[in-house]
């Protein structure tokens, strides 16, 4: 059974500070890992698909980073906003599997 | 373009009473996902479709749960009878590729 680990599991931040946090995921036969943002009573958004290690993307404010040998992904926020309040989840798939998603970090941005 | 669509939005029931849910992906999406997310843990798969065909319902519990996709476009998962530890949020989603899924707002059940 694969295990995606995220931490951490809430986060409270103060508006305008920058935060990060982690995904970890099996090192082996990695083919993809998948960000999304889950803001309450809306639709999971997909943020970043990442498939080489070492890969970094940025969306506006929030950029990624992926390890793929040591099994670990960063997602990073700068300058928080009240909008940036939602859970993030990141998702690994291994080969041909289906997608396993870690529980996620709750996100609170406090004004 | 048009969203996937899922309804209904919440829904409480008392347990051993049956429920169905709905999903209209995107367009021109063969394949659609259906996933349960309880408190606390990450979305689980629970039955993949390509087109009218199941691809994994590995992890369905197929004792009380069934999902079809009879024509490839909408789908519709039921429970019947429902237990309390199915509270939870069922999100549905679809993709044309194994890349980058798009999901519905998902649909909270409350077994009392």
């Amino acid at each position: 059974i694969l295990n995606v680990e995220q931490s951490p599991q809430s986060l409270h931040v103060q508006e305008g500070d920058s935060t990060n946090f982690t995904c970890s995921f099996p090192s082996s036969n990695f083919y993809a890992l998948h960000w999304y943002r889950w803001e309450t009573a809306k639709s999971p958004e997909a943020l970043f698909v990442m498939t080489l290690n070492g890969d970094e993307k940025k969306k506006g404010r929030i950029s990624a980073t992926l390890n793929t040998k040591e099994g670990y992904s960063y997602l990073y926020i700068k300058g928080s906003q009240p909008e940036d309040s939602a859970t993030y989840l990141c998702a690994f798939r291994q080969g041909a599997q289906k997608l396993v998603f870690g529980q996620g970090t709750r996100l609170t941005i406090n004004p | 373009e048009a969203g996937v669509a899922q309804s209904p939005r919440y829904k409480i029931i008392e347990k051993r009473q049956s429920v169905a849910f709905w999903c209209n992906p995107i367009s021109g999406h063969a394949t659609l996902y259906w996933y349960q997310q309880i408190l606390g843990q990450g979305p689980k798969l629970l039955i993949q479709f390509q087109n009218n065909g199941v691809v994994d319902d590995s992890q369905l519990p197929k004792d009380r749960f069934s999902a079809e996709r009879l024509k490839g476009v909408d789908s519709t998962l039921k429970i019947q009878p429902a237990k309390l530890e199915d509270s939870a949020v069922y999100l549905c989603a679809s993709t044309v590729s194994r890349d980058t899924q798009y999901f519905g707002p998902g649909t909270r059940l409350t077994v009392l």
